[in-house]
């Protein structure tokens, strides 16, 4: 069965530093995977996805992930956090095998960004 | 494109009541989605609609939980005999593909 873990519940930077959210996942197969980003009191909002093209993958709000198959990563990185990208952050598994939709998430970030 | 919408935004019941929640997709997205979310964790997947069929439900769908989409277009979920495990966020989404599903701001179920 697909799953996926996020190292961290609670991560804090400072502003202007390196964000750093980390994903790892299990599967059979790649997977197709995404990050997404939830504000307070909002739906959660795409940031950016791996659907087997290019490895690096850029996102919305200067975000960007690598898939890494042989450590089965996929983590986040942005260059310099903003204190707009403190939220909760869920990484998420599609199992590619199958026509259904189904989206396994992680259990989720939360990134703190000190002034 | 005005965004997925779900009513209520907040529902509070008293445990045995029966409750229902409404989701609007965005227009002509021909998939929906369900999921509940508690405090610190992500989304659980519940169930999927493609049109007005439903093509497939977790077992964490008890069978007190039923939801419909008549025509394809909004959909509904149900609980009925709610208990206080029920309580969490409950997320629609929607989609026309499966590399992007949009979100509604969720309803929020307390049972007390």
């Amino acid at each position: 069965a697909q799953s996926v873990t996020q190292l961290g519940s609670h991560v804090s930077v400072s502003e202007g530093a390196l964000v750093l959210l980390r994903c790892n996942y299990s599967s059979s197969v790649p997977p197709y995977l995404f990050w997404y980003v939830q504000y307070p009191n909002q739906g959660l909002q795409l940031l950016l996805k791996y659907t087997s093209a290019a490895t690096l993958v850029k996102g919305i709000n200067g975000f960007e992930a690598e898939f890494k198959k042989s450590e089965t990563s996929f983590h986040l990185t942005k260059p310099s956090a903003h204190m707009s990208d403190a939220a909760e952050y869920f990484c998420a598994v599609s199992d590619r095998k199958t026509s259904y939709d189904k989206v396994i998430f992680g259990p989720g970030t939360s990134l703190s960004v000190i002034p | 494109d005005t965004g997925v919408s779900q009513d209520p935004r907040h529902k509070i019941t008293k445990r045995g009541q029966n409750v229902t929640f409404r989701c609007d997709p965005i227009s002509e997205h021909n998939r929906l989605y369900w999921y509940r979310q508690t405090l610190g964790q992500g989304p659980e997947f519940l169930t999927y609609f493609q049109n007005e069929a439903q093509l497939e439900k977790s077992r964490l769908l008890s069978d007190r939980f039923s939801a419909e989409r008549p025509k394809g277009s909004f959909s509904t979920l149900e609980i009925q005999r709610t208990e206080q495990g029920d309580s969490a966020m409950y997320l629609c989404a929607s989609s026309t593909s499966r590399y992007e599903q949009y979100f509604g701001p969720g309803t929020r179920l307390t049972v007390t």
